[in-house]
């Protein structure tokens, strides 16, 4: 699976939009973007995925751009409850499922 | 969405003893699942696919006689750590394999995780 580029961390004021981007600018036909984030201590929890178009679910938006050699996930307002590390992952449809993961973006929201 | 039940929660267990972590999926069968360890400021290594009655496979590097994967039913795979060392001291986590719908997207549900010290 390619590799992914993400900032190490990050802050955002409580309330506001969290804007975290991704590079996978070796990114193939077939994988998927995952987004996982990891609350300190305890196992990640998947937010969203999206191939090509843009995606939005309860949690969060992704948006891909048309090329498809980066992405920004999104939460629109972010809580203190959001910090955490998140993780952009790339995975092909066609492979085993197993996911390896990057060192991730920490994200620190402040009141 | 899946459900995973990892027991225990924490161990503490003296050097050269083996400990044994669990990994139930509560609300799906569980055909795969994965083995990952973590380290203090690290992110998550996987080390071995866990099949529903087969082999697990071991990631490189990962010493399978050392980390024995068992997946004898579809709700519950274990992760022994045999002959432990203080090295061997981490944060083990597993995860169930989901398939997202008709698009064929893989979506991992990760347990609480298993934090083991040994001293």
């Amino acid at each position: 699976d390619a590799k992914t580029t993400q900032p190490t961390s990050m802050d955002c004021a409580e309330g506001r939009a969290a804007n975290l981007p991704c590079n996978h600018s070796t990114i193939s036909g077939n994988e998927y973007v995952y987004w996982y984030r990891q609350i300190h201590s305890q196992g990640p929890q998947y937010i969203i995925h999206g191939l090509k178009n843009n995606e939005t679910n309860e949690m969060a938006s992704l948006i891909i751009t048309e090329d498809r050699k980066s992405s920004t996930l999104i939460l629109p307002h972010a809580t203190l409850r959001d910090t955490a590390v998140y993780y952009c992952v790339l995975h092909g449809s066609s492979n085993t499922g197993k996911l390896i993961f990057g060192q991730g973006t920490t994200l620190q929201v402040k009141p | 969405g899946a459900v995973v039940s990892q027991h225990p929660s924490w161990v503490i267990c003296k050097s050269g003893t083996s400990v044994k972590i669990e990994c139930r999926s509560l609300d799906f069968q569980a055909t795969t699942m994965f083995w990952y360890r973590q380290f203090p400021k690290q992110s998550l290594m996987l080390m071995a696919t866990s099949n529903e009655g087969s082999k697990a496979t071991y990631e490189q590097g990962v010493e399978k006689d050392k980390f024995l994967i068992n997946h004898a039913s579809l709700t519950l795979s274990t992760l022994t750590v045999t002959s432990a060392h203080p090295e061997d001291s981490s944060f083990y986590i597993c995860s169930v394999r989901r398939v997202f719908g008709s698009s064929g997207a893989n979506v991992l549900t990760f347990g609480a995780g298993s934090r083991l010290t040994v001293l």
